[in-house]
């Protein structure tokens, strides 16, 4: 079973703020990808990153698909309270066939104080 | 708008029970997945389908089945519920192509009493 570390697991920052969330694997993956989710509703793709190196950005977030396509980043720029929410990291397979399976990092409950 | 709908937000059982957690999904997906969701644990697969009738086990699909007689429809059963299975239920689809992501449900928080 491949495993994605994701770190940390609560930020809590003041409106302005610069933040990174990192998500490590020992794992290669085919592509990587980040979803934001709000409470009582299901997880929504932000991004998804494919070739090692990538850099992506959408607005105030960057993210980054490592080298080797073992790790990520999401790098948010003058956060805002509308940030708030749970950021997930989740990798695809790089070997065989996996249906479109993806492995979910623990999650990262971010908070944003006006 | 395309969207895949859970049947219940909300639900409450017995132990004991077997339970039925119903998700559609309006875009022609093959894949359709079936995870729960627990604080500091993410999100972990149970089982998924990639084609009407065909099921694969997921990484904790213990005391869990699942039924995809239809293309649109993926089913979660809870044989006979318990209380360690109380959790956030998402659904999820995705198709051909992976990089468009997961289209996932709202979601069905299951308590089990």
């Amino acid at each position: 079973t491949q495993l994605l570390e994701q770190s940390p697991q609560f930020l809590s920052i003041q409106e302005g703020e610069n933040l990174t969330v990192y998500c490590n694997s020992s794992s290669v993956f085919s592509s990587l990808q980040w979803y934001r989710q709000e409470p009582g509703e299901g997880p929504v793709l932000l991004v998804t990153v494919v070739t090692g190196g990538e850099v992506k950005k959408l607005k105030r977030l960057t993210f980054q698909f490592g080298d080797a396509r073992k790790d990520s980043s999401l790098h948010i720029t003058a956060a805002q309270p509308g940030d708030t929410g749970l950021y997930l990291c989740a990798g695809a397979d790089a070997g065989g066939t996996s249906y479109g399976k993806l492995t979910f990092g623990q999650g990262t409950i971010l908070t944003v104080h006006p | 708008d395309v969207k895949v709908t859970q049947s219940s937000r909300y639900l409450v059982k017995r132990t004991g029970e077997k339970v039925f957690l119903e998700c559609v999904q309006d875009m022609d997906h093959e894949n359709m997945f079936w995870y729960r969701q627990d604080p500091g644990l993410g999100l972990r697969l149970i089982y998924f389908s990639y084609d009407v009738k065909m099921k694969e086990k997921g990484d904790i699909p213990e005391g869990y089945s699942v039924s995809r007689e239809k293309k649109e429809r993926f089913s979660l059963i809870l044989e006979s519920a318990s209380t360690n299975q109380t959790s956030m239920y998402l659904c999820a689809s995705n198709g051909v192509t992976l990089n468009y992501g997961y289209t996932f449900g709202s979601g069905t928080r299951l308590t089990v009493v």
